[in-house]
């Protein structure tokens, strides 16, 4: 069955920290995309990757980087956590764009 | 980025009713994809509608199409609570990425 893994189901960090979120996916899917879901705006992507060491910004990269070292990995980081980055983060992977996104069960972030 | 508006932002029904949700864009999709994620988990896949006209049937839901492939719409009949939860719709345009909407709550009551 097809599995995406996102390292922490919780997660509470201060202000300023460093901060990575990881996600694993065990379908060989080539594609893996970074979002943020928020009352009221949605999901709004912020990195995309359709290569191993390659990136695209989506639609809210300010404040985010990523890291695709290797196929089935796909990190999120934050490189000075700030109390707008409180969010859940969902992680996602398909083989094309034609395919169905697969989901992780998220990772509810709270920076104080 | 291709807009997906998705009404009515919120439901709140009793059991046993009908609803439909809507996805509307001004922007052609080569297909579109439905969505239904519950709390704390991530969105799961319904259903995928790829020609205009389409309609897909899944239980008690239904899935449209519109001719033009701009939007799309899902129709639940005899609503159960299993089925709340958040319906989002997801255009696949030329791109890698997927545009949502920002999705549809419903609330379905014994």
């Amino acid at each position: 069955d097809v599995k995406v893994t996102q390292s922490s189901r919780y997660l509470v960090k201060r202000t300023g920290e460093k901060v990575f979120l990881e996600c694993v996916q065990d379908m060989d899917h080539e594609n893996m995309f970074w979002y943020r879901q928020d009352p009221g705006l949605g999901l709004r992507l912020i990195y995309f990757s359709y290569d191993v060491k390659m990136k695209e910004k989506g639609d809210i990269p300010e404040g985010y980087s990523v890291s695709r070292e290797k196929k089935e990995r796909f990190s999120l980081i934050l490189e000075s956590a700030s109390t707008n980055q409180t969010s859940m983060y969902l992680c996602a992977s398909d083989r094309d764009s034609n395919q169905p996104q697969h989901f992780g069960d998220g990772t509810r972030l709270s920076i104080l | 980025t291709q807009l997906l508006e998705q009404s009515p932002q919120f439901l709140s029904i009793q059991e046993g009713e009908n609803l439909t949700v809507y996805c509307n864009s001004s922007s052609v999709f080569s297909s579109l994809q439905w969505y239904r994620q519950e709390p704390g988990e991530g969105p799961v896949l319904l259903v995928t509608v790829v020609t205009g006209g389409e309609v897909k049937k899944l239980k008690r839901l239904t899935f449209q199409f519109g001719d033009a492939r701009k939007d799309s719409s899902l129709h639940i009949t005899a609503a159960q609570p299993g089925d709340t939860g958040l319906y989002l719709c997801a255009g696949v345009g030329s791109g890698y990425a997927l545009n949502f909407g920002k999705g549809t709550s419903l609330l379905v009551t014994p």
